[in-house]
Parts: structure tokens; sequence; C-alpha cells
């Protein structure tokens, strides 16, 4: 079964760091597009980051110079190291597998961030 | 600069159909997009990609009662049908190199 599961969320202080991890099965992560996208407390998507399947990386302008992310081959895995974070980073954040460069077709379940005091 | 706009709410009777409209940014009509359907207290499901010359790309297990359309700028989803589990935020999404960037959402409510 195709299926990506986010975890790592929690609560983190502002200034703080967090990794989250999503993990696939049923295809091969670096075969793929993959992206981040994220969902404040009761608003719309937002598209955080994208990695080719070449390695190429882009970024919102928001998250810009604060998150990075990575794969794990041997893992089949997926990684957002969000750094310097900010209480408007508070959101669910979702792996998602671009079918093709720009379509999602598959979505994990997310993992709740909130940044605060 | 890449847009999509989306009317925030629209509702239907059960077992009747709704449009929605999703608007590209001017000068952006030949793009392809895709919608994504989120019901409450759950993550995004893909529905489908659709291509501006009419072609499309539905998701696994998709029923027929979702269809898109488009005209110029505008790109429907039409939902016929309606079943109460079609109560949903139905997102419009695009890209372009190195952006995604998704449409406002619409919440549909079935009567």
């Amino acid at each position: 079964e195709v299926q990506l599961v986010e975890s790592g969320g929690g609560l983190v202080q502002p200034g703080g760091s967090l990794r989250l991890s999503c993990a696939a099965s049923g295809f091969t992560v670096t075969n793929n597009y993959m992206s981040w996208v994220r969902q404040a407390p009761g608003k719309g998507l937002e598209w955080v980051s994208v990695v080719s399947s070449s390695g190429t990386t882009h970024y919102a302008d928001s998250v810009k110079g604060r998150f990075t992310v990575s794969r794990d081959n041997s893992k089949n895995a997926l990684y957002l190291h969000m750094n310097s974070l900010r209480p408007v980073d508070t959101a669910v954040y979702y792996c998602a597998r671009e079918l093709t460069p720009g379509t999602f077709d598959i979505w994990g379940q997310g993992t709740m961030v909130t940044v605060s005091s | 600069q890449l847009v999509l706009t989306q009317s925030p709410s629209a509702s239907a009777s059960l077992g009747a159909s709704v449009k929605l409209t999703c608007t590209l940014t001017s000068g952006r009509s030949s793009y392809a997009i895709a919608w994504h359907q989120q019901q409450p207290e759950k993550g995004p499901r893909y529905l489908m990609k659709f291509n501006s010359d009419g072609s499309h790309t539905k998701g696994d297990g998709i029923p027929d009662r979702f269809s898109g359309s488009s005209s110029g700028a505008e790109r429907y989803l039409t939902i016929s049908s309606l079943q109460s589990e079609d109560e949903a935020d139905y997102y419009c999404q695009t890209w372009d190199t190195g952006i995604r960037v998704f449409g406002g959402g619409t919440k549909l409510t079935v009567l």
C-alpha cells in the first residue's frame, strides 16, 4: 500500500528547532518529487517546500533560510528541519508525493507543530 | 504572480449537483490544476489533475460523480448526486518551477 506517515511534531518555544519525519511505503521517495504542506489552525493549505527527484530544493518565502528539506534513501524517508521557529509556524504539517511535478497525489495524515512559550 | 481564487463557501442539497470554481491569475489560463478534498478533521485527499485541454487524471477510488471542466482561466469541479460525505473543504492547486500554490479553499455544505 502506498502510504506516508509523518512524525516529530510537538510543542516548541519560539526560536527553537524541530525535525519532522515522513516515512514512505509502497514507493521510493528519491524517485519522486516530494513536498511539505502546512495548515495553520482554521486556515487553508500552504505549500512549504519541494525536493525534486534529483535533489533540487525550493522553499516558500515564509520559511526560506529557516527550513531545510532532506531525504534518507536507506530509510525511504523525507525530513523537514525547522529552525528559528515562530508562533506563525504553528500548523499541521503534511508531506505529500507528487505524482508528476506539481500534482500531489498521496498525502500523509499530518503532524502538529505548536510554537509557543 | 501565480494566484488561485476560490469562493469561500458553497452549498447544495443532498442528491443535487454543485459546481465549484477556481480562477487562475490573468495570463496563466493554460495552466493545469489539481483538486483536493479535505473532510472535517482529516488530511487532504487528491481528487484529480485537470489540464486546460480537458484531459484529466483522477485519484484512486474517486467516483465518477466528481468531474472537472474549464473555460478560459476558470477551472471547475462538479460534484453530482451529492452525498453527506461530500461536505468538505475543496482546494484547487497549481504549480510552476520551484513553486506550488493553493487556492484559499471552498467550504461545501450539503443541505
